[in-house]
């Protein structure tokens, strides 16, 4: 079957260092792969998307990696700030199908 | 408006009666997705619509469960006879189809649905 996995502990960090969140996925082949922010009881809010053929993508300190080998994504926050506390989601879409398959998420708390 | 409008925000129901959320989604996005989200759970795929096309029934989880869209714009989704497992919180969003399915989701703020 069709897995999202991302680690299901919180990522606690100091303010000013690099948070590093995994997204793995299993029998999925992905044309691209999405990161959402999602803050309590809000709607998830869209961060990124990164294609197959992409290795690295950037927007301000935010990055994203995309391994298709590996079947897996990192997802950097540089220079973390407490604002940068919330709960990270990925998401793929299915082989077949429209819908868009979210990852339970990873909750990152940056401490001033 | 803005952005994806679902009403309402919050919604305490008893066993066994019928409830209705509604969505509101961002002017000119043809694509609607319904998706349920659980006390500490991922969010789980419901329904979709695109256009005048067959919606994606595939999420449902139970024929309690019915989704419509009129006009290709505001959708409903009704939940019959609602159970205590009913309770999360029913998140609504739209995109744009854009060249190779690419179209990010815009999210609205979601109803909470408690059943007591």
């Amino acid at each position: 079957s069709q897995k999202i996995e991302q680690n299901s502990e919180a990522l606690n960090i100091q303010e000013g260092k690099t948070a590093t969140l995994t997204c793995n996925y299993t029998n999925y082949s992905p044309a691209y792969l999405q990161w959402y922010r999602q803050d309590p009881g809000r709607g998830p809010v869209f961060l990124l998307l990164i294609r197959e053929n992409e290795k690295e993508k950037r927007k301000e300190r935010l990055k994203v990696t995309f391994d298709t080998t590996l079947k897996q994504s990192l997802f950097h926050i540089t220079a973390s700030q407490p604002a940068d506390s919330a709960t990270y989601l990925c998401a793929l879409r299915p082989n077949s199908g429209y819908a868009l398959n979210f990852g339970k998420g990873t909750s990152l708390l940056v401490t001033p | 408006g803005a952005g994806v409008s679902q009403s309402p925000s919050n919604k305490v129901t008893e066993k066994g009666k019928d409830v209705e959320l509604r969505c509101d989604p961002i002017s000119g996005h043809t694509a609607l997705y319904w998706y349920r989200q659980s006390l500490g759970q991922g969010l789980e795929f419901l329904i979709y619509f695109q256009g005048n096309s067959a919606p994606d029934k595939s999420g449902l989880p139970s024929d309690r469960f019915s989704a419509e869209r009129t006009g290709g714009s505001v959708s409903t989704l009704t939940i019959q006879r609602t159970q205590q497992e009913d309770s999360a919180v029913y998140l609504c969003a739209s995109s744009l189809v854009r060249t190779l399915n690419t179209g990010e989701l815009f999210f609205g703020e979601g109803s909470r649905l408690t059943v007591l």
